[in-house]
């Protein structure tokens, strides 16, 4: 069975610091990979994916994240954040039915 | 770009009610799915469509039903509403067949059952 795991519920952080969100998976299928951002009363908007090829995947808003099968893991980090990456970030997978399955999120705090 | 719209941002239901959620996308996608968000669960699956008139359970289908008629659109139907499914309710589309590489997201619906 599919499965993910989000290491930190919180993470709060300095501005202009750099902040990496911590996920591992677990997948008997093949893996596809997936970050997920919600801003405040807003829907999820995807962030960046990781379907095959290279393992380091660039999103929106300076976003990157590495997959790395031996350690099961797909770590979200941006080198710079700023107030408005203050955030619910959450990792996914792709189930055997075809659906996601998330993580149970992790918040992004980003202080002045 | 792709639109998902919900019906509405917050309701008020009292228990027992029947209520409905609709939930409406704009580009023509096969696959449909309706999530629950709650704190610290994250999205849970409730049920999904992969075409019109077909349906399939999720991880937590129980004390709901779903009703796909048109390839646009897909309702969430609580039967008689509980204080338990107080959450957030996200509807989310794609294509692509049956692998969903993408899921894009409506705005969400905030329930409250008093």
């Amino acid at each position: 069975a599919q499965s993910v795991t989000q290491l930190d519920s919180q993470v709060p952080v300095f501005e202009e610091a750099p902040v990496e969100l911590r996920c591992n998976y677990s997948s008997s299928v093949s893996v596809y990979l997936f970050w997920y951002v919600q801003y405040p009363n807003q829907g999820l908007q995807l962030l960046l994916k990781y379907l095959s090829g290279s393992t380091l995947v660039k999103g929106i808003n300076g976003f990157e994240a590495e997959f790395n099968k031996s350690q099961t893991s797909f770590h979200l980090r941006k080198p710079s954040v700023h107030i408005s990456d203050t955030a619910e970030y959450f990792c996914a997978v792709i189930g055997s039915q075809g659906n996601l399955i998330f993580g149970k999120g992790t918040k992004l705090s980003v202080k002045p | 770009d792709v639109k998902v719209t919900q019906s509405s941002r917050y309701l008020v239901k009292r228990t027992g009610e029947k209520v409905f959620l609709e939930c409406v996308q704009d580009m023509d996608h096969e696959n449909m799915f309706w999530y629950r968000q709650d704190p610290g669960l994250g999205l849970r699956l409730i049920y999904f469509s992969y075409d019109v008139k077909m349906k399939e359970k999720g991880d937590i289908p129980e004390g709901y039903s779903v009703s796909r008629e048109k390839k646009e659109r897909f309702s969430l139907i609580l039967e008689s509403a509980s204080t338990n499914q107080t959450s957030m309710y996200l509807c989310a589309s794609s294509g692509g067949g049956w692998i969903s590489y993408e899921q894009y997201f409506g705005p969400g619906t905030r329930l409250t059952v008093t």
